[in-house]
């Protein structure tokens, strides 16, 4: 099994909807990262969460990182066709540069 | 800028043959890495290499070898392909600071092994 676990693993959504995506991992983390790849392309970097209880937003996208700094959300407000695809949390492991990934969450929208 | 550009992009292998995928990035970055991508899987990590003149293991590397050959390239090599290695490759480059931060992915390299 993977370190991070991300729910759920697809989502369907009619546009203009909000949607949220979780990332849970078994141990702190010490950076938090969140990634999109659209269908059968690499990934783009979205945003970076290092501190217990921050959260950063760029659009309509909006990602948390807990106190315990063991779960992260990502919420989508008012969604898009454009917003679909598959989203990932990743993780590097402090003191190295070990960098594993969750198993992602595809989403559609509806238009 | 090219940025991080994995080479060949689709490739068909049959049981027991070997490859290397080349990845090489021009973005000066210390450390690189190599997954894999499955369906419903997410990313595996396979190897890294922290900066030049060293790799380690990630979360599956066996049946995979790699070279950091210098900062620019990394390569990862089947030596004798199976079927379970069927999946989307994608070499990865991070870092000219202290910490990874920001990973930039190639387009990937699609492996079916038959």
């Amino acid at each position: 099994s993977q370190e991070l676990e991300q729910s759920p693993q697809s989502l369907i959504v009619q546009e203009g909807k909000n949607l949220t995506i979780n990332c849970t991992s078994s141990k702190t983390l010490y950076g938090l990262y969140w990634y999109k790849q659209k269908y059968g392309e690499g990934l783009i970097f979205l945003m970076m969460l290092q501190k217990g209880g921050e959260e950063k937003s760029h659009e309509k996208i909006t990602a948390k990182l807990d106190e315990k700094k063991q779960q992260s959300s990502l919420h989508i407000t008012a969604s898009q066709p454009s917003h679909a695809g598959i989203y990932l949390c990743g993780a590097d492991k402090a003191g190295t540069y070990k960098y594993i990934f969750g198993t992602g969450t595809r989403l559609k929208v509806l238009a | 800028n090219a940025g991080v550009t994995q080479t060949p992009k689709f490739q068909v292998l049959k049981t027991g043959q070997s490859m290397t995928l080349q990845c090489a990035q021009d973005m000066n970055h210390n450390s690189m890495y190599w997954y894999r991508q499955d369906p419903g899987m997410g990313l595996r990590l396979i190897y890294y290499s922290a900066s030049e003149g060293t790799t380690d293991k990630g979360e599956v590397p066996n049946g995979y070898n790699v070279s950091r050959l210098n900062k620019r390239e990394f390569s990862l090599r089947l030596e004798s392909a199976a079927p379970s290695q069927t999946s989307v490759y994608f070499c990865a480059s991070s870092g000219t600071g202290g910490y990874p931060g920001e990973l930039f992915f190639g387009e990937g390299s699609r492996l079916t092994v038959l």
